[in-house]
């Protein structure tokens, strides 16, 4: 069935470093893969989004990977600072154009120490 | 311009009993969302609607009922809480598919 596979669950980096998290999806129709922050207590918000025909977007310290071949998108985070502390999620959409709807991955709790 | 809200922020309800939560959007969005959220689970879709009059099953349904009568209003209801309905609920709107998701600030569920 249609899945989103996210690693790591879990990642701990210093201020100024990257971090990279990765997410495999099983439909191959998929054709539009949102990114989300969620801050403790708050609810989720976008912050990238990358669609099939381009295989990468930036905006700023924040970029998005895309490989349709394998299946596999990426966010990498550049320069951490503190404010990128929170739980990042990874969607995709089922059924690309006849869909509607978007499976979210399980979640990376990011974590940037000073 | 409120964007997205939901009734209530928290409840506590005793097995068996039902409850309607309520999302609205001032956005004139076509397409809204209910998730739940639990610890690990990420955000799983119960229901989904793609416009005024029209509903779809997510991943996890069971066990819930939506209705959107008002293109500005989406209801989630529990019919007959179990203690596994215990959660954050989210709802979400968007103007159309594959475009932002706009979500509300949740309703945390306590089923005892």
């Amino acid at each position: 069935g249609e899945n989103v596979e996210q690693h790591p669950s879990t990642l701990s980096v210093q201020e100024g470093d990257s971090a990279v998290i990765k997410c495999t999806y099983s439909d191959s129709a998929s054709n539009y893969f949102p990114w989300y922050k969620q801050e403790l207590g708050k609810r989720p918000q976008l912050i990238i989004d990358i669609r099939s025909n381009v295989g990468e977007k930036k905006d700023q310290r924040i970029a998005v990977t895309l490989n349709k071949t394998a299946k596999h998108f990426s966010l990498h985070i550049t320069e951490t600072q503190p404010e990128d502390s929170a739980v990042y999620f990874c969607a995709a959409n089922p059924w690309g154009n006849q869909g509607g709807k978007l499976i979210f991955g399980q979640g990376t709790e990011l974590s940037v120490k000073p | 311009n409120a964007g997205v809200t939901q009734t209530p922020k928290f409840r506590v309800l005793k097995t068996g009993q039902s409850m309607t939560l309520l999302c609205a959007q001032d956005m004139n969005h076509e397409y809204m969302y209910w998730y739940r959220q639990d610890p690990g689970m990420g955000l799983r879709l119960i229901h989904y609607s793609v416009g005024e009059g029209t509903t779809a099953k997510g991943e996890v349904p069971d066990g819930y009922n939506v209705s959107r009568l008002k293109k500005q209003n989406f209801l989630l209801g529990l019919e007959s809480a179990a203690p596994s309905q215990t959660s954050v609920y989210f709802c979400a709107s968007s103007l159309h598919r594959e475009e932002t998701q706009y979500f509300g600030p949740g309703t945390r569920l306590l089923v005892l």
